[in-house]
This record gives structure tokens, C-alpha cells and sequence, in this order.
């Protein structure tokens, strides 16, 4: 296993398309988490998954945002009609149950929005 | 509602110091706390994970510390070298991991 996998890397998108970021968590994880990383700031939670079950959604993810984990394997984070605003670092992380034995981040994806 | 705040924001220190970056944390109910390194436009890379039940962990030059009870975390770093320069971000764990803001550290040759 490689650890956590993003792809694409970079996705450069104009205003208004629509976008969909993939994550493949280390297999034997059954914890999913997406988070959004703007310059010079950590990290910020938007959602996290057990299995298949979408758990919790932060405030940050607006109804443009949607996530799935189908068959409680890999991820998808779409985000419709993307804004300017939008751009920045999702980073995607896995973790066996409660991250008691730590949180394995992925590469991100950076996402500019033109 | 969580918070963790690392202090300063950024460091510039000569090369071959001994340096501590702190964090700090507002709710102690957390199963454990751990250090991550970004560089620029990167991912981030676990440095130590320290379990809510110890008091510190080592791995080479550098060594975390936890004292749950008064919501703080230090990480101190040996010896520094210029391939130390990144941005350190201190998290806690528990549903999910909160982060602080991050410490900016560079080392000058």
C-alpha cells in the first residue's frame, strides 16, 4: 500500500464548471476525511466518512459541495458552479477508527478557479 | 468548540540551533496529538503522534511533548538545518483532527 492517493494534482477550472476531486485512502483505513488548506492558514475539516456512512459535514461545505465514499472505499468531493473563492489545497486523509493510531494525509489537489 | 493555536507564526532562526515551536489547545478531551510538516504546495508528512496517555515522543532530532492537562503541546527540534525549513502544524484528534494555523520555519545557512 502507498498511502493516501489525490488525483488530479493540480485542476485549473474556469467559474461556473463543475469539478470532481478522487481519494483513495490506504485500504485497511475505514476513515475518510476531506479538508480545504488556504495559503498561510492549517487545514479546515469539511467532511468525514466511516465506511460508507457520511458522518459529519462542517459548515464550510455548501450545498455546491457534495462527497461520496460509495462501497466504502475510495472518494469522490465534487464541487458545482465553482467560484473564484473555491480555490485552494483539498487534502484528504484516512485513518482506522478514531485516528487513534494517527491520520495519513494524501498529496492534495490544488484547485484554481479562473 | 476545539481550537488549537501554534505560537509564532513564523520562525527564522541561524543554522545548528535548538528551537521549540508551541501549540496549544482549548478542549483536553483529545485521544492524541500529532505534528505534521508541509513544505511549500505539498501535502502534509506526520512527524510524531503522541497517544493522550503519554507525555512525549522522539524520533531523531526532534521531540514532542504533551501536557493534556493544560491544553499544551511543545515541539522541540535539535540542532537545526537549513532541509528543516517548512511549515510545522500541530493538530489534536478527536472525532476528527482540528489544526492549528501552522509555525513557518526557516533556517538560514
Amino acid at each position: 500500500d502507498t498511502g493516501v492517493s489525490q488525483n488530479p494534482r493540480h485542476k485549473i477550472t474556469k467559474r461556473g464548471q463543475n469539478v470532481t476531486f478522487r481519494c483513495d485512502p490506504i485500504s485497511e483505513h475505514n476513515r475518510l476525511y476531506w479538508y480545504r488548506q488556504t495559503l498561510g492558514q492549517g487545514p479546515e475539516f469539511l467532511t468525514y466518512f466511516q465506511n460508507e456512512a457520511q458522518l459529519e459535514k462542517s459548515r464550510l461545505l455548501s450545498d455546491r459541495f457534495s462527497a461520496e465514499r460509495p462501497k466504502g472505499s475510495f472518494s469522490t468531493l465534487e464541487i458545482q458552479r465553482t467560484e473564484q473563492g473555491d480555490s485552494a489545497m483539498y487534502l484528504c486523509a484516512s485513518s482506522l477508527a478514531q485516528g487513534t493510531y494517527g491520520y495519513t494525509f494524501g498529496s492534495g489537489t490544488r484547485l484554481t478557479v479562473v | 468548540k476545539q481550537e488549537v493555536t501554534q505560537i509564532p507564526a513564523a520562525l527564522s532562526v541561524p543554522e545548528g540551533e535548538n528551537l521549540v515551536l508551541n501549540c496549544s489547545f482549548t478542549d483536553s478531551a483529545i485521544y492524541n496529538l500529532q505534528w505534521f510538516r508541509q513544505d511549500p504546495g505539498k501535502g502534509l508528512t506526520s512527524l510524531l503522534l503522541i497517544q493522550s496517555s503519554q507525555r512525549e515522543q522522539t524520533s531523531g532530532r526532534l521531540n514532542a511533548s504533551l501536557d493534556k492537562s493544560s491544553g499544551r503541546s511543545t515541539l522541540y527540534i535539535a540542532a537545526s538545518q537549513p532541509g528543516d525549513s517548512a511549515t510545522y502544524l500541530c493538530a489534536v484528534s478527536a472525532s476528527k483532527i482540528i489544526f492549528g494555523s501552522g509555525t513557518r520555519l526557516s533556517i538560514r545557512p
